[in-house]
């Protein structure tokens, strides 16, 4: 059984372009959910989406950020004219939908480094 | 206003004994505490948790202890080993935010053979 799949593992982009940041959850797991993680600070929630469906997005910043869960495919979190203030490792993590499962299983991470 | 912190950045215990990290939280709403584990370059892993209407969990050598009055809690390895060395985080949600997890900054153990 596969875990949460997240690519690219590492992503480069200059000042101005867009990244796109990839996320499969496991098997039978429709909860997905975005977290930011900048040097020597904690996770940061960004948003929950289910397919479809985004039920936070709290977190996210109010522009240049998006996310979305397709019925088909991947999640996919897109930030749009990256500044370098963007870099970080950005964690996706999912969760099956059954009532009071709060555990949360976590991809390994994209690297995103502005320049 | 961070609703979860962990106080202590750095913690480092000699292999055998016990090792403590620590948290507390404010939001009174909270009612289920997750313990994750992360290694350098590896996304965070469950470890261990709580539900509000208990005061100890216990898996092995870890023991998540409870104290809702004090709005704290706390997570027990022992008898700590090497490959315990990591980032630990601890997290909590409510049922009205299903699913959405406050994070602390974390707490990076070491734990010296």
């Amino acid at each position: 059984n596969a875990g949460v799949m997240q690519n690219p593992r590492h992503l480069v982009r200059r000042r101005g372009q867009e990244a796109r940041l990839r996320c499969s959850p496991m098997k039978g797991h429709s909860h997905v959910y975005w977290y930011r993680q900048l040097p020597e600070e904690g996770l940061k929630f960004m948003v929950y989406l289910q397919k479809e469906n985004i039920i936070d997005e709290s977190g996210m910043p109010k522009e240049r950020f998006s996310a979305e869960f397709p019925k088909e495919g991947p999640s996919i979190l897109r930030i749009q004219q990256v500044v370098r203030g963007d870099s970080a490792a950005y964690f996706c993590a999912s969760s099956p939908s059954r009532v009071g499962v709060h555990e949360q299983y976590f991809g390994p991470g994209t690297r995103l480094t502005v320049t | 206003d961070q609703q979860v912190k962990q106080n202590s950045p750095s913690l480092s215990v000699q292999e055998g004994r016990i090792s403590i990290l620590n948290c507390d939280y404010t939001n009174s709403m909270f009612d289920y505490f997750l313990w994750y584990k992360k290694y350098p370059a590896e996304g965070p892993t469950f470890l261990i948790s709580i539900s509000s209407i208990k005061d100890k969990n216990e898996d092995g050598r870890f023991t998540v202890f409870l104290n809702k009055s004090a709005k704290h809690l706390s997570l027990h390895i022992v008898p700590s080993q090497p490959g315990d060395s990591a980032v630990y985080f601890c997290a909590a949600s409510d049922n009205t935010n299903a699913g959405k997890s406050t994070f602390g900054d974390g707490t990076t153990l070491t734990v010296k053979p």
